[in-house]
């Protein structure tokens, strides 16, 4: 299974874009790459997968390059709800969390 | 509320107690898999069921845990003789059939276990 690497804490402030960057430089042909999000007491919550390119949903973008050795997820415009942990997951049908990145949003 | 329901939500046992928890997964998921999580940690894999199969289980599961899912569709896990390092929060996931290129997980609320 591909390791993930990403910042262990974020901050950014209301309204702007938050890009958050995950390295998996070992991630096989067949795996696909997820990000999950989780708040306090909550179980995690899936937000977008992709396998390369761009993957666009409701919610956030997920930039991969050719190389796919990382992944950026992309959450336009946040708010404070958007505070939370949010998980990068690569692999099949195994998930593996790392301990993710904690974003904090402040006003 | 994904459509995952976990009970209990919390639990408070006292050292060497039996503690059981349930989960009930979507109803046409025939997927359902375990995992814990300790504060500050991302969940840990524990297990996971394929219908009523269990399909694997994480070196991290020892033998006094242990789990089933009778019918392939609600599963329980149980613990034995409850050490003070189970404390941590049980998540249970389920996930369908796969149509996509992965599984989606979707997530229960959790049920917080407190060992005194």
């Amino acid at each position: 299974l591909a390791k993930t690497t990403q910042p262990i804490s974020m901050d950014s402030y209301e309204g702007q874009e938050v890009n958050i960057t995950c390295s998996h430089n070992n991630i096989a042909t067949n795996d696909y790459i997820t990000w999950y999000q989780q708040f306090p007491s909550q179980g995690p919550r899936f937000i977008i997968q992709g396998y390369k390119t761009k993957v666009t949903n409701e919610v956030a973008s997920l930039f991969i390059p050719a190389d796919r050795k990382s992944s950026t997820l992309s959450l336009p415009r946040v708010s404070l709800s958007d505070t939370a942990v949010y998980y990068c997951l690569v692999g099949d049908d195994k998930i593996i969390f790392g301990k993710g990145t904690r974003l904090h949003i402040l006003p | 509320d994904t459509g995952v329901s976990q009970d209990p939500r919390h639990k408070i046992t006292k050292r060497g107690q039996n503690v059981t928890f349930r989960c009930d997964p979507i109803s046409e998921h025939n997927r359902l898999y375990w995992y814990r999580q300790t504060l500050g940690q991302g969940p840990e894999f524990l297990t996971y069921f394929q219908n009523e199969a269990q399909l694997e289980k994480s070196r991290l599961l020892s033998d006094r845990f242990s789990a089933e899912r009778p019918k392939g569709s609600f599963s329980t896990l149980e613990i034995q003789r409850t050490e003070q390092g189970d404390s941590a929060m049980y998540l249970c996931a389920s996930s369908p059939a796969r149509t996509g290129p992965t599984y989606e997980q979707y997530f229960g609320p959790g049920t917080r276990l407190t060992v005194t």
